[in-house]
């Protein structure tokens, strides 16, 4: 069974600063993804990885497949990206998910 | 494309009382999805869909849950009778083979018990 955890579970920022939330698992994974809640319940898939790197925006996922850990960065962060971000774990056989309990990230202007 | 609807998007209801979710997933996905999502907690899958034949329902309480997809494509989940701890947020998502299975997820059911 895979264990997903990720860091921090809290975290708040001033408008502009570079985050980074962290997300490691404990077996080997076919795809890592990493989702934004809003309050209200809703997520919206990020981005989907199982390796290297991928950018959309302000947003970059990066993947160490061999250290099995994942981080997410933003840029220049907002208020408006002050949101619930989740990773989670897609198996190598299966195509469930594992999540992690989720980051609340609060951006002040 | 149009997402994966869901209603209704809030319910409080008494303890002992029935409820009923219904999930309409993104056309032509054969996979779908129900989780429950406790405040502070990333979601747990209580079942899983292949068309109309359940796949995993390994983590669903069945003495009080149950869930169906008859035609393959709208989906319900019950709960009766309903307890305080099954107040969470309910969402459904939707996969499919050539979209590479990953998932797109609803809005989700806000549950209140009281």
């Amino acid at each position: 069974k895979n264990e997903v955890e990720q860091s921090p579970q809290n975290l708040t920022a001033q408008e502009g600063e570079f985050i980074t939330i962290n997300c490691s698992y404990s077996v080997g994974i076919s795809a890592l993804h990493w989702l934004q809640q809003h309050p209200g319940g809703g997520i919206v898939s990020l981005f989907m990885l199982s390796s290297g790197k991928k950018k959309h925006g302000r947003l970059i996922a990066t993947i160490n497949i061999q250290e099995k850990h994942s981080s997410l960065h933003i840029t220049a962060s907002h208020p408006r990206d002050s949101a619930v971000y989740i990773c989670a774990a897609r198996g190598a056989y299966a195509r469930q998910l594992t999540f992690g309990s989720g980051t609340q990230l609060t951006v002040l202007p | 494309e149009a997402g994966v609807a869901q209603s209704p998007r809030y319910k409080i209801i008494e303890k002992r009382q029935s409820v009923a979710f219904w999930c309409n997933p993104i056309s032509g996905h054969a996979t779908l999805y129900w989780y429950q999502q406790i405040l502070g907690q990333g979601p747990k899958l209580l079942i899983q869909f292949q068309n109309n034949g359940v796949v995993d329902d390994s983590q669903l309480p069945k003495d009080r849950f149950s869930a169906e997809r008859l035609k393959g494509v709208d989906s319900t989940l019950k709960i009766q009778p309903a307890k305080l701890e099954d107040s969470a947020v309910y969402l459904c998502a939707s996969s499919s083979s050539s979209q590479g299975y990953e998932q797109y997820f609803g809005p989700g059911t806000r549950l209140t018990v009281t």
